[in-house]
């Protein structure tokens, strides 16, 4: 147990479905990520927020909207998704302002797009 | 830009020995910190060690350690007396250190499979 977690932990949808992934930390941490690790690739980072604030957004397609309404949940709202997207999607949370700044993960959603 | 390389995709350890899982890293920043994580079967990334380039002195944490050598760019995780518990995927991560409200991204390798045998 990390302190940070996930849920749902399994999701399958369909192309047309719209469903969202949450994620919540519980270490009074104000930086939140959202990961997608695919099969036989490096974890690839999709979403800063930093205080609440999107700070990074890796070329990720609008069919993913993140949502961070304050510094312990976020949120990643799915739509339209391709075959493609299914992937675990992990969510980080870590400390700013300081000199260490290590992440920590949730257990992930194992997301399945049919 | 920074890279993080592991050159190997699979090891595999008996119960009880050491193993030594190589990664190497590529960056012109003189500041950062790397780290090895832990990704069991159950998909929970579980940090393991973590260390500041600028301490010279290798970071340990029970039974893992490091071997940091920054003018290599080489981050090895030692793991000894292995158990049955230790298998699992590993990362190693390297993170550029930042100030001023810069984003933090955290850059990982491919992993290596780590299987213990009893």
């Amino acid at each position: 147990e990390t302190g940070v977690t996930q849920t749902p932990r399994h999701l399958v949808m369909g192309m047309t479905n719209k469903k969202s992934l949450k994620c919540e930390q519980h270490l009074g941490h104000n930086a939140m990520y959202w990961y997608k690790q695919s099969a036989k690739k490096p974890l690839e980072l999709m979403f800063v927020y930093n205080f609440k604030e999107q700070t990074e957004n890796n070329s990720v397609p609008s069919r993913f909207s993140p949502e961070c309404p304050n510094s312990s949940h976020l949120f990643l709202h799915l739509h339209t998704l391709q075959p493609e997207d299914s992937a675990l999607y992990l969510c980080a949370s870590s400390p700013r302002g300081g000199r260490v700044e290590t992440q920590y993960f949730g257990p992930g959603t194992r997301l399945l797009v049919l | 830009a920074q890279t993080v390389t592991q050159s190997q995709p699979e090891m595999s350890v008996q119960e009880a020995e050491t193993v030594t899982l190589s990664c190497t890293y590529d960056t012109s920043e003189s500041d950062y910190y790397l780290f090895w994580y832990k990704q069991p079967p159950s998909r929970q990334m579980i940090l393991v060690i973590r260390q500041e380039a600028y301490k010279q002195q290798n970071a340990t944490e029970n039974r893992f350690s490091v071997n940091f050598q920054k003018a290599a760019k080489s981050f090895s995780l030692k793991i000894s007396d292995s158990q049955l518990g230790d298998a699992a995927m590993y990362f190693c991560a390297y993170l550029r250190m930042n100030y001023g409200g810069a984003t933090n991204k955290l850059i990982f390798g491919t992993g290596t499979l780590l299987a213990v045998q009893p």
